[in-house]
């Protein structure tokens, strides 16, 4: 299996900072055409909202605050400008393989 | 528009069988590439995948779960249902099943997910 380790687990940050959360997979999970690390976004009681794919792409309807890069086995999620609405808890995973695996997640906190 | 729901049951005793069922809308399974994949996620914990069907019955699980677990689809009903055998206090959690994007793999459709508690 693929392991995900993402850091920090937690983190506060006030509204309007910039934050970046790190992904490492244990091995290379790019391909030829591109590299499969995917992020999402995890608020209490609700179903993970796919942000971003493929490293850097963004979803239709997610801000452009949220932005993703990396290659090979090093990614990261960062988020420009916080708003209120992005306190959550954000997972990446990748999809070079199954079985599928998900980091242990980072919950971003209101300082 | 494409939307999943999880349907079953909300206790489960232990050594029991789980029947999960995932009803979507908005695709079909018979599509080539699309899969559906069943995602859960322990109470205060992180987000474990389980397993994966693809259009074409081609079905992927997780290493720790292929012993327990068996995905089935029914294209005409537009359903996958999920059966893990042998539940324990552990496997409680909320689970999602989850439509698996073409091309990149990623999630880009979650249902609402269903919390199934394993206790006697």
């Amino acid at each position: 299996d693929i392991q995900m380790t993402q850091s920090p687990s937690s983190l506060s940050a006030s509204v309007g900072d910039r934050i970046t959360i790190t992904c490492r997979a244990s091995q290379n999970i790019n391909s030829y055409l591109k590299t499969y690390l995917n992020w999402y976004q995890q608020k209490p009681g609700k179903a993970p909202r796919l942000l971003i794919s493929a490293t850097s792409s963004l979803q239709s309807g997610v801000p452009s605050r949220f932005s993703g890069s990396g290659s090979g086995t090093d990614f990261t999620l960062t988020i420009s400008n916080l708003q209120p609405e992005d306190f959550a808890t954000y997972y990446c995973q990748q999809s070079y393989t199954t079985p599928r695996t998900f980091g242990q997640g980072t919950k971003l906190e209101i300082k | 528009q494409i939307t999943l729901k999880e349907s079953g049951p909300a206790l489960v005793k232990p050594t029991q069988t789980l029947t999960l069922t995932c009803t979507f809308s908005g695709f079909s399974l018979s599509t080539s590439g699309l899969g559906v994949a069943w995602i859960r996620q322990p109470p205060g914990k992180a987000l474990e995948w389980l397993g994966i069907i693809y259009w074409d019955d081609d079905k992927r699980y997780s290493p720790s779960l292929e012993n327990r677990l068996t995905l089935t689809k029914d294209t005409s009903k537009n359903q996958v249902v999920l059966t893990m055998t042998s539940m324990y206090p552990v496997d409680t959690g909320t689970y999602y099943c989850a439509h698996e994007n073409y091309g990149e793999s990623s999630f880009n459709y979650w249902g609402q997910g269903t919390l199934v508690t394993v206790s006697s």
